[in-house]
């Protein structure tokens, strides 16, 4: 199974800050990665796919970037609507695997 | 766009079987594929089985084989995750999600079903 290591498991951040999270696979995905956004007591919402595309209606300040076997992904100036958790979630083959989560808290 | 609703909270004693149902609409059942994931209180996400375009059949998670089964009713486009053998770390939301036919990349989700396994 591929392993993905997301973090920090956890940061707080001031409005209007740079938020980066990082993801790391186990093995090559070439750019087979999402990223969820996931609202407390709500469904997961696909923010990326394949890496680095923007995911339709979500806002431009989310992006995300790498392949291979490390990801990133970057809020650049955080709102506080942002307030979630974020995972990676790699589709390269099965079985499908998540990061750990990273808890993005507003200061 | 794909919507999909499921069924409501169940409470089960352990060992007993939940069947959760995943209504879809927008789409047709057949031109897509179906996965289950669920997350347990303060928890992660964890993947149970889906739809393998590889293999063309549906494909579970090791540590849920032999207690798991996915169908698929195509009439009503509703499809259905049931788990036996419950146990108290079976608690959890349950949710549906979809990707496109011949992909892997889930994109809609389920609303979720809260499981809770309890004597």
């Amino acid at each position: 199974d591929i392993q993905m290591t997301q973090s920090p498991s956890s940061l707080s951040a001031s409005i209007g800050d740079r938020v980066t999270i990082t993801c790391q696979a186990s093995q090559d995905i070439n750019d087979d990665l999402n990223w969820f956004q996931q609202i407390p007591g709500k469904a997961p919402k696909v923010l990326i796919y394949g890496a680095s595309i923007l995911q339709t209606g979500v806002p431009s300040r989310f992006s995300g970037s790498g392949s291979g076997t490390d990801f990133s992904l970057t809020i650049s100036s955080l709102q506080p609507e942002d307030l979630a958790t974020y995972y990676c979630q790699q589709y390269h083959n099965l079985p499908l695997t998540f990061g750990g989560g990273t808890i993005v808290d507003i200061k | 766009q794909v919507q999909l609703v499921q069924s409501g909270a169940e409470v089960r004693r352990p060992g007993a079987s939940v069947k959760v149902s995943c209504k879809v609409s927008g789409y047709s059942l057949t031109a897509i594929s179906m996965h289950w994931v669920r997350q347990a209180p303060g928890k992660g996400l964890e993947w149970m089985g889906g739809f393998a375009p590889e293999d063309g059949e549906t494909v579970y998670a090791q540590r849920f084989q032999g207690r798991v089964t996915m169908t698929e009713d195509t009439s009503t486009d509703t499809a259905y995750m049931e788990l036996s053998s419950l146990r108290s770390e079976d608690t959890a939301v349950y949710y549906c999600a979809t990707a496109p036919y011949n992909s892997l990349a889930l994109e809609f989700w389920g609303q979720g079903a809260l499981v809770t396994v309890s004597s």
